[in-house]
């Protein structure tokens, strides 16, 4: 059965360096996903994107962060300069159509120290 | 108008027992009423949905019921199973506004042999 799958599983880094979170939505998906859950609280919507461009974003989803479709596989989030905050479980989804069932990856744990 | 209020936060059944997760929101743009099942070290997989047109829907053990005017969804689940053990999240959505799932505050389900 296809699956997202995301990279890394975990990834600590420093406060201020940037890290690249990489996911491979399913195959003939369209539309994709970020979302992110600090522990111990819900998991938020950051931003969805179709069609090489930002669909949607959150109020979350400022300067810092970015989307990018590489290639015909990857979709990366960009956090370019880490703060303590932004340490949180980040998963990737993506969906068939805008209409159709969202598939999460199994989420990227950052930790930001 | 984006709450959504998930309760309880943690339930406790014995096998073979009725769980009963509630979900009450605010926003009545929504028109999707998806519950997501999570696992630990996976991300969250699509359980079961409702649209606005019915008033319930049952797929095996597990129901969703609506309440359009009260602006609330349940899922219930019949017969508990140990298996069943897991965090559960209502992530209502308006399909006609946007991509965005709104999620709950989860729900931790154990189920006792």
């Amino acid at each position: 059965e296809p699956e997202v799958t995301q990279t890394p599983s975990h990834q600590v880094t420093q406060m201020g360096q940037e890290v690249i979170l990489r996911c491979v939505p399913i195959s003939n998906h369209l539309y994709f996903y970020w979302y992110r859950q600090i522990l111990g609280q819900k998991v938020e919507f950051l931003v969805s994107f179709y069609n090489n461009e930002i669909s949607e974003k959150s109020e979350i989803f400022d300067d810092q962060f970015s989307v990018e479709r590489p290639d015909g596989s990857n979709f990366t989030l960009k956090i370019r300069s880490t703060k303590l905050e932004d340490s949180a479980m980040y998963f990737c989804a993506s969906s068939r159509t805008v209409y159709n069932e969202q598939f999460f990856g199994p989420g990227t744990r950052l930790t930001v120290l | 108008q984006q709450q959504v209020k998930q309760s309880p936060q943690s339930l406790i059944v014995q096998k073979g027992g009725i769980s009963i997760i509630n979900c009450a929101y605010e926003n009545t743009a929504f028109d999707y009423f998806p519950w997501y099942q999570q696992f630990p070290g996976k991300g969250p997989a699509l359980l079961i949905a409702i649209r606005p047109d019915v008033s319930e829907k049952k797929e095996g053990r597990f129901t969703i019921s609506f309440n359009k005017s009260a602006k609330q969804f349940s899922l219930h689940i019949m017969d508990s199973q140990p298996g069943d053990s897991a965090t559960y999240f209502c992530a209502p959505r308006g399909e006609t506004s946007g991509s965005r799932l709104t999620f709950g505050e989860g729900t931790q389900l154990t189920v006792n042999p």
